[in-house]
């Protein structure tokens, strides 16, 4: 059974500081990875993606992290900035044409 | 603009009453895709289309059908609503095929079944 999990459902941070998401996943053969940001009343939007073949990728103030030995992927933002509140999926591609969702993560930033 | 387009963005109606949720993209995608989206549960994929008259069934298909006559729509239908069916339902597309591309999604259509 293929599985992802974000354990966590809520998260604060204050403005300025390290934000980190975490998500855990079953099930490897091939996989790509993926996170969405959506907010309040929209769909969610991508963010950032890592293939199975990398251990990191960066884009601005967004960085996924995989670690493959552990099943685990984490998004750090840094800094932090109030327009970051959201919610935040994790997806996982197992090698099909299909997407399995985390149930994401609120993320909120304090000013 | 490129967009995914559903509607009706809200809708309340009652058991057994049939209904269509209409999707439609602008961006030519090949991969269209439907979810909802309950508390708890994140968002789980009901049905998928990889091209034209191509459909495939996702991890929750009982209830709904979908079809796929042209390229830039793919309508979810619910025959005989039930109120189980109640949630929010996101419609995405992507360019080919939905697992290593990002998908653009629609706004959502918050549906309640009484």
């Amino acid at each position: 059974d293929q599985q992802v999990k974000q354990n966590s459902p809520s998260l604060s941070v204050q403005e300025g500081r390290i934000s980190i998401l975490n998500c855990d996943y079953t099930n490897s053969m091939f996989d790509y990875f993926l996170w969405y940001k959506k907010y309040p009343a929209e769909g969610p939007t991508f963010l950032i993606s890592i293939s199975s073949i990398k251990d990191k990728n960066e884009d601005g103030r967004f960085t996924v992290f995989l670690n493959k030995s552990a099943k685990h992927l984490s998004l750090h933002i840094v800094p932090s900035q109030p327009g970051d509140s959201a919610v935040y999926f994790c997806a996982v591609n197992f090698g099909n044409e299909k997407l399995t969702f985390g149930t994401g993560t609120r993320l909120t930033i304090i000013p | 603009e490129a967009q995914v387009t559903q509607n009706p963005r809200y809708l309340i109606t009652v058991t057994g009453k049939k209904l269509t949720v209409t999707c439609s993209q602008n961006m030519n995608h090949e991969y269209m895709s439907w979810y909802r989206q309950d508390p708890g549960l994140g968002l789980r994929q009901i049905y998928y289309s990889m091209n034209v008259e191509v459909t495939d069934k996702g991890d929750v298909p009982e209830g709904y059908k979908v079809s796929r006559k042209e390229k830039r729509n793919f309508p979810l239908i619910l025959e005989s609503p039930s109120p189980n069916q109640t949630s929010l339902y996101f419609c995405a597309s992507s360019p080919s095929k939905g697992g290593n591309q990002p998908q653009h999604f629609g706004d959502g259509t918050r549906l309640s079944i009484l």
